[in-house]
């Protein structure tokens, strides 16, 4: 079985503060993990993807997260918020070939002016 | 390149009534989902086909949703009865299934469904 837990519904930052939205994963198998961003109204979208290749991987618009094994987590930073980066943020595993998805519960980021 | 399409965006209906949503995919995508999205909570995957044939059904409340994927393309997911705790956006999303798409989903922006 597979699950991630998001371990915070809400997080509020300050525009041109750090971002750090925390995820924690559990599954039987070698993960795949990704970061969805969903804007209000608007569809999800693939921020970034891990899959077992380099451990801190890159996304769009300036995200990074880090794979820790040790740690069973898979952290999405960004050095400097923006207002256009309000929006809902979904943790994601799958295993077995990769096409089985499990969401996490969301964490809404607001960015304060 | 045209993105997955979902119609209708918005849907009000009264309890017992029935609901039909449709999705069409991005062309070429083998692999099509039907999500479940209730206010607060994330996408709870309601049924994943491959092309024509059903991988994951298994959270699919079959005593009243149905879905299928007809010629392996676009998607019609049907609610009969409906009850007021299926008021929730549902999702399609798709994807290539395979190499480096695997775990990439291209979402359409949903259908809203609310039951009074």
């Amino acid at each position: 079985a597979q699950s991630v837990t998001q371990l915070d519904s809400h997080v509020s930052v300050s525009e041109g503060t750090p971002v750090l939205l925390r995820c924690n994963y559990s599954s039987s198998y070698s993960p795949s993990l990704f970061w969805y961003v969903q804007h209000p109204n608007k569809g999800l979208q693939l921020l970034l993807k891990y899959t077992s290749a380099a451990t801190l991987v890159k996304g769009i618009n300036g995200f990074e997260a880090e794979f820790k094994k040790s740690e069973t987590s898979f952290h999405l930073t960004k050095p400097s918020a923006h207002m256009s980066d309000a929006a809902e943020y979904f943790c994601v595993v799958s295993v077995l070939a990769g096409n089985m998805l499990t969401f996490g519960g969301g964490t809404r980021l607001m960015v304060k002016p | 390149e045209a993105g997955v399409a979902q119609s209708p965006r918005y849907k009000i209906i009264e309890k017992r009534q029935s609901v039909a949503f449709w999705c069409n995919p991005i062309s070429g995508h083998a692999t099509l989902y039907w999500y479940q999205q209730i206010l607060g909570q994330g996408p709870k995957l309601l049924i994943q086909f491959q092309n024509n044939g059903v991988v994951d059904d298994s959270q699919l409340p079959k005593d009243r949703f149905s879905a299928e994927r007809l010629k392996g393309v676009d998607s019609t997911l049907k609610i009969q009865p409906a009850k007021l705790e299926d008021s929730a956006v549902y999702l399609c999303a798709s994807s290539l299934g395979r190499g480096t798409g695997i775990g990439e989903l291209f979402f359409g922006e949903g259908s809203r469904l609310t039951v009074l």
